[in-house]
């Protein structure tokens, strides 16, 4: 499985300001997501984020909220744009195993954002 | 879309017994369940998945069964121990699709030494 790392692990920040978190990838891998997980709730899926293209938004989250970028096949971003306590959650990115319709997801370890 | 279930949303065993956790889902196209396990602070892992041409699969202690007719898949685990206390979450998908994952609720499982 690949190895997953994201940075910051956690942040506290203030309401207005923006955050962005990194994650990066041990190997090359075609999909990468980004999920948030509020307090005690199940994951929520944000974007789909593919080399080379726009990333493909959920339902009820906006480009202009959370920016995405993939720069390459082991590098991603995730920016929580103007935030409000509504945004405290942990933010996990995730990587797809990399064969192809094999459909496997492995889980960085999340940043925590508390906004204040 | 698809809407998976979860149950229980807490489970309390003692050391040494068994633990079952149920999910449903209602897209009959998923074929597709994976089980995640999350210690606090930490991210989900993949602990065991099931593919829709399988009915079961086990790995040491930890086993999944799949019922396609009734839609439904279930996590057993066997002679419980402390450190399997976590959250578990059980998600579908279908395959080529995008790889979307619709995850369950979570189950809060204690495992009393």
């Amino acid at each position: 499985s690949a190895v997953i790392s994201q940075k910051p692990s956690r942040d506290i920040c203030q309401r207005g300001t923006s955050l962005t978190i990194q994650c990066q990838v041990d190997s090359q891998v075609t999909m990468m997501f980004w999920y948030r997980q509020q307090p005690g709730q199940s994951l929520t899926l944000i974007a789909t984020a593919n080399q080379g293209s726009e990333a493909t938004y959920e339902s009820g989250f906006v480009i202009d909220k959370f920016p995405i970028s993939r720069p390459n096949l082991t590098f991603s971003t995730l920016t929580v744009s103007n935030m409000s306590p509504e945004d405290s959650s942990i933010y996990l990115c995730s990587v797809d195993s990399g064969t192809a319709f094999v459909n496997e997801q492995f889980f960085g370890p999340g940043t925590r954002l508390t906004v204040l | 879309g698809e809407n998976v279930e979860q149950h229980p949303s807490t489970l309390s065993v003692q050391e040494g017994d068994s633990a079952v956790i149920k999910c449903t889902y209602s897209d009959s196209a998923s074929n597709y369940f994976p089980w995640y396990k999350q210690e606090l602070g930490k991210g989900p892992q993949l602990i065991i998945d099931i593919r829709s041409n399988v009915g079961e699969k086990k790995d040491q202690r930890i086993a999944v069964t799949l019922n396609k007719t009734a839609k439904h898949f279930s996590l057993h685990i066997t002679e419980t121990q402390p450190e399997d206390s976590a959250v578990y979450f059980c998600a579908a998908s279908i395959t080529n699709t995008g790889n979307q994952f619709y995850f369950g609720t979570g189950t809060s499982l204690t495992v009393i030494p």
